[in-house]
Order: structure tokens, then C-alpha cells, then sequence
């Protein structure tokens, strides 16, 4: 089974702080996706990577930077985090035509 | 611009009963179409897709689907509701499976005894 791991579950942060969220598969997956849930305004796209060092921005990726240094792992970084970033994050991974796999989340809170 | 519309917001359906799920997508063209389940706390858990063919796909769960094609619409059903099936439920669409998924703002199930 494809596993998505998300490295936090939960996180607090200060506002202006530099935020990390990393996301690591173990498929050895080409495509990788982070979204973030809002109530009320579902899944909304950030960026995604379709490659090494490669990425792509989504619908709403002011605020926010990634990295993909390694197949495996594709990070999140809030450059200086605001309280309006305070949402659930989550990382997805896909192969090819098949579909997404999803972690777990993160729920971030900027304090 | 390609949407993805579900009209309901939450749902309560007694135990037992049947369900059905409204989808409706705006595209230009046949996208390829998803139900995805979220329990709380969770992640998204794939429950079917469908890409071409048979217009009506099963997945996991007892769950199927019905693509329509004249109707826009992606319609997710059940026959029988189980206590366990309280989720939210996301309808999305991509122009192919693996680029990136436009989803619908989700429809929260409750079930009652």
C-alpha cells in the first residue's frame, strides 16, 4: 500500500515565523500535490511538483514556497506565517494515470 | 473555468437507508472523476473513479457511482447506509488521474440510529 507521511499531525506556530511542512511517499511517486482544507471551502491547490526540483503553482500559492530536492519528499514552507494560514494541510502523491494518495494532514494553528 | 459543484451541504440519512450523493462538474471537456471519503481527523481515502467506459463504477465500501454525461453530473450512491459511513465526501475532477484535482466543497454525512 502507498504510504504518505506527513511529519506533524498537529502544529503551532508565531506569526511571522518561517514554517516547514514536510511530506514524504514511499512509492517512489513522480507527481506530488499540496492542498489546503477550509470548512466550507473544500481542497484548494498550493503548489504541486511533477518532478525532482521541478514545481508548479496552484490556485492559491502566495504565502507560500516549496522544495523538492528528493523524489520522496516535498516540503511546504510559509515564508513568514500569517494567522490566515491557520488551515489543515495535506499532501498527496500519484503515479502515472492512477489516482492520488493522501496523508494524513497537518493542522497547522498561527498563534 | 472548471468547477466542481455539490449542492448539499450535510445530510442526515437513517441507518439502513439508501444514499445518494449529488456531483455536478463544469468542463470543457469528459474529465476524469473521483469520490474521495474523509473521516475525522483524517485524510482522504479514494472510494472510486471513473475514467471512460462504463458509465457506472463500483468501489469500496458498497459504493457506486453513475457518470452522466449530458447531465454533467457524478452522482455517488449506496444502498444501505451503515453508522460508519459518517464522513465527509469530496467530488473532484482532474483532465487526467495523475495532474492536480479541483474539488468540490465536500458534503457532510450523518447517519442515525
Amino acid at each position: 500500500d502507498v504510504k504518505v507521511t506527513q511529519s506533524s499531525r498537529y502544529l503551532v506556530k508565531r506569526t511571522g515565523e518561517k514554517v516547514f511542512l514536510e511530506c514524504v511517499q514511499d512509492m517512489d511517486h513522480e507527481n506530488m500535490f499540496w492542498y489546503r482544507q477550509d470548512p466550507g471551502l473544500g481542497l484548494r491547490l498550493i503548489y504541486f511538483s511533477y518532478d525532482v526540483k521541478m514545481k508548479e503553482k496552484g490556485d492559491i500559492p502566495e504565502g507560500y514556497s516549496v522544495s523538492r530536492e528528493k523524489k520522496e519528499r516535498f516540503s511546504l514552507i510559509l515564508e513568514s506565517a500569517s494567522t490566515n494560514q491557520t488551515s489543515m494541510y495535506l499532501c498527496a502523491s500519484s503515479f502515472g494515470d492512477q489516482p492520488q494518495h493522501f496523508g494524513d494532514g497537518t493542522r497547522l494553528s498561527i498563534l | 473555468a472548471q468547477s466542481v459543484t455539490q449542492p448539499d451541504i450535510h445530510i442526515t440519512v437513517s441507518e439502513g437507508a439508501s444514499l445518494e450523493l449529488r456531483c455536478n462538474y463544469s468542463y470543457g471537456a469528459t474529465p476524469y472523476l473521483f469520490w474521495y471519503v474523509q473521516s475525522p481527523g483524517q485524510g482522504l481515502q479514494l472510494l472510486l473513479k471513473y475514467f471512460s467506459g462504463d458509465t457506472l463504477v463500483q468501489g469500496i465500501k458498497g459504493f457506486e457511482a453513475e457518470f452522466k454525461r449530458s447531465q454533467s453530473s457524478f452522482n455517488l450512491r449506496k444502498p444501505s447506509v451503515h453508522w460508519s459511513d459518517a464522513a465527509e465526501y469530496f467530488c473532484a475532477v482532474a483532465l487526467s488521474a495523475g495532474t492536480a484535482l479541483i474539488f468540490g466543497k465536500g458534503t457532510t454525512l450523518s447517519v442515525s440510529s
